[in-house]
């Protein structure tokens, strides 16, 4: 168990609508992290926040968006859903800004029909 | 961005045998882990590694950085260790970790 929970572990939607994705980093992490894993695209790094404030982006569409609230917990919001966008949300956590060792939830599972 | 290739993409192997995967990076890092993704999803962390040699049990792991490139031991394989194998790293002030593309790794009893 890596510290970092992740919710919902499986979701089914349809084209068109929105998820929302919750992580909690591991206790006293200030980082939080998301990646997508597709099987085409393999692991991709989404967006970094660190105490609340955006950090870094990486390959993250405009139809997502996250934000990391008061009580570090942080929130992936997929609208405008598409089949493609079908893949395994990993949320990772660490105590600092940069560098050090990151760990990583079990995923969120979302499926798009 | 950083590129990371690892070697072999596909591995198949008998129990109680031994094997080296490499991971080798385009750039220098100031970040290294290598992660066992099992075959339910989960990515475990098995080292943080930078620079220097680290062991786990039957894990190891050495980083040459100023050759950019990582190695991963696995002595006496079990069954349990099947799965992806994956190497990330990340520049100094840059931005996430920059995964590989993994190595499938199959232990067959």
């Amino acid at each position: 168990d890596s510290g970092v929970t992740q919710t919902p572990k499986h979701l089914i939607t349809a084209t068109g609508q929105r998820v929302t994705l919750r992580c909690s980093p591991r206790s006293g992490d200030l980082s939080v992290y998301w990646y997508q894993q597709s099987l085409d695209q393999g692991l991709q790094f989404l967006i970094q926040y660190y105490n609340g404030e955006e950090r870094a982006k990486g390959n993250i569409l405009e139809r997502f968006s996250a934000q990391q609230f008061p009580d570090l917990h942080s929130e992936l919001n997929l609208s405008s859903l598409e089949l493609g966008d079908s893949a395994l949300y990993f949320c990772a956590s660490s105590p600092m800004d940069r560098g050090r060792e990151l760990f990583f939830g079990e995923g969120s599972r979302l499926t798009v029909l | 961005g950083i590129q990371v290739e690892q070697s072999p993409p596909d591995l198949i192997l008998q129990e109680g045998a031994n094997s080296t995967l490499r991971c080798n990076f385009s750039d220098s890092v100031n970040n290294l882990q290598w992660f066992h993704q099992n075959p339910w999803g989960q990515l475990i962390n098995l080292f943080y590694i930078p620079s220097g040699t680290k062991q786990n049990g039957r894990l190891s792991a050495t980083t040459v950085a100023t050759e950019r490139y990582s190695l991963l031991y696995i002595s006496s394989s079990q069954t349990t260790d099947s799965g992806v194998y994956f190497c990330a790293v990340r520049r100094g002030g840059a931005d996430g970790l920059t995964f590989g593309k993994g190595t499938h790794l199959i232990i067959q009893p």
